[in-house]
């Protein structure tokens, strides 16, 4: 069974910076999207960016273009995001995901944990 | 980007009741690539519908998507008590990737 693992939770004061990794597990890594979505405590969810663990392209939403960078390293099958200059507004669950469509027509669709990051002075 | 507002943005049930919940789409979903997640409490997403109808592995036939376009409905058939939860719904046709605000479904 596929698995993501990701790190453990973290507190930042604001103005740091955060970097959570996710592991792949019985997951063909290089093969398929990594994506990355928050959600604030009570909140929604909200897509953050991807990164194609092939290539090392990535693609970040708007809000976050500049401030967040998404990496891979191949040989350990695990993806970064950093978030620079952090506010309280980025307290939240950090969860990276994979999901889309096999060549079969099949869905994946495959969850870390999703730590929790706090920002708090 | 596309905008998914659901609705209602809570629904107070009984078990052993339907529930309709609502996604609507500010422009049309490509090739209705329209998901709902159920959420618990300290849990990652779940995912029950891809595609706007398709279930997921090990889904309860109890759970139904349907729609096209830019209206797409989940119905929980006979609600059961692990049911009660949040409901998202997500189209990852177009980029950015975009989520509703979600539906909470309560006792």
């Amino acid at each position: 069974q596929a698995q993501l693992v990701q790190s453990g939770a973290e507190v930042k004061t604001p103005g740091a910076s955060v970097k959570v990794s996710c592991k792949a597990s019985d997951f063909i890594f290089t093969k398929y999207f990594i994506h990355w979505v928050r959600q604030a405590p009570g909140q929604g969810l909200e897509w953050m960016g991807w990164i194609n663990p092939n290539s090392g392209d990535t693609k970040s939403a708007e809000k976050f273009q500049g401030r967040v960078s998404m990496t891979r390293d191949t040989s350990i099958n695990t993806a970064y995001m950093e978030l620079r200059s952090l506010t309280p507004d980025d307290t939240a669950f950090y969860y990276c995901a994979s999901w889309g469509y096999y060549g079969s027509g099949s869905f994946y669709n495959y969850w870390g944990q999703g730590p929790l990051v706090t920002v708090s002075s | 980007e596309i905008v998914l507002t659901q609705s209602p943005g809570t629904l107070s049930l009984s078990p052993g009741e339907r529930a309709t919940l609502s996604c609507r789409a500010s422009q049309s979903v490509s090739s209705n690539y329209l998901a709902w997640y159920q959420q618990k409490a300290g849990q990652a997403p779940r995912l029950l519908i891809y595609g706007a109808s398709s279930r997921a592995t090990g889904i309860p036939d109890r759970f139904s998507g349907s729609g096209s376009g830019t209206d797409f409905t989940l119905t929980i058939n006979r609600l059961e008590p692990e049911d009660f939860a949040v409901y998202y719904c997500q189209q990852y046709g177009s980029s950015p990737v975009t989520f509703g605000q979600g539906t909470k479904v309560e006792i």
